[in-house]
């Protein structure tokens, strides 16, 4: 069956970078588009990036040039990297599969989400 | 990027009801709307797809509609099961953009 396992750091120093790994299985990387949405404690949902199954990838701008999404097909991981963090970057991090198919289920499977705390 | 409103941002409604929730759009987003239920400490749950399509294996009470720029989201014959947050997520354009949130509390 579908799923996906977002893995990473509870706690992450200021400034300093976040990597976190999505773990997937029941489907391939190169079918399928993944993407990163985060979530600060108490707040809505937002729409980070993806990584598109033919290996580009989408950003939003929000995140300028701190974020970067890569993957490794061979082991079915898709990796988040953010640097220079701070405070407000303190969110659950979840990353979710996107239907192959238009018109489809934009967002149909997620993982649990990790929680990351920044801090000073 | 798109804005998506949505309304009310909680809601209080009693088993049996039926409630509605909408979003709109700052421009129109073709029926590319998602609906999602999220209760704490989970992830987010499809309800709805394209406006209208209902996920596979989602109670039937749920239902969609709505174009160009209004949507809504009706959940009929509310079940305690429904008490939680809704989102609407637009993936008509990137940025995908979700409204704010509705918390749904059953009395």
């Amino acid at each position: 069956q579908v799923q996906l396992k977002e893995t990473g750091p509870d706690l992450v120093q200021l400034t300093q970078t976040l990597s976190i790994t999505c773990t997937v299985s029941g489907f391939s990387l190169t079918t399928y588009n993944v993407h990163w949405v985060r979530q600060p404690p108490g707040k809505g949902l937002e729409w980070m990036g993806a990584m598109w199954n033919g290996g580009g990838t989408d950003y939003n701008s929000a995140f300028k040039s701190r974020l970067s999404i890569s993957r490794d097909t061979s082991k079915s991981q898709v990796f988040l990297k953010m640097n220079s963090l701070q405070t407000d970057d303190t969110a659950k991090y979840f990353c979710a599969r996107q239907s192959e198919r238009y018109p489809g289920p934009p967002l149909g499977y997620w993982g649990q989400g990790v929680m990351v705390t920044v801090s000073s | 990027d798109i804005q998506m409103t949505q309304s009310p941002a909680s809601l209080s409604a009693s088993l049996g009801e039926t409630v509605s929730i909408e979003c709109l759009a700052s421009e129109d987003i073709y029926n590319n709307l998602a609906w999602y239920q999220q209760k704490p400490g989970k992830s987010p749950q499809l309800l709805i797809y394209y406006a209208s399509s209902l996920q596979d294996g989602v109670p039937s009470r749920f239902s969609g509609s709505g174009s160009g720029t209004q949507y809504s989201l009706k959940i009929n014959s509310l079940e305690s099961e429904d008490a939680a947050t809704y989102f609407c997520l637009q993936d008509s354009e990137y940025p995908w953009t979700f409204g704010g949130g509705t918390k749904l509390e059953l009395k």
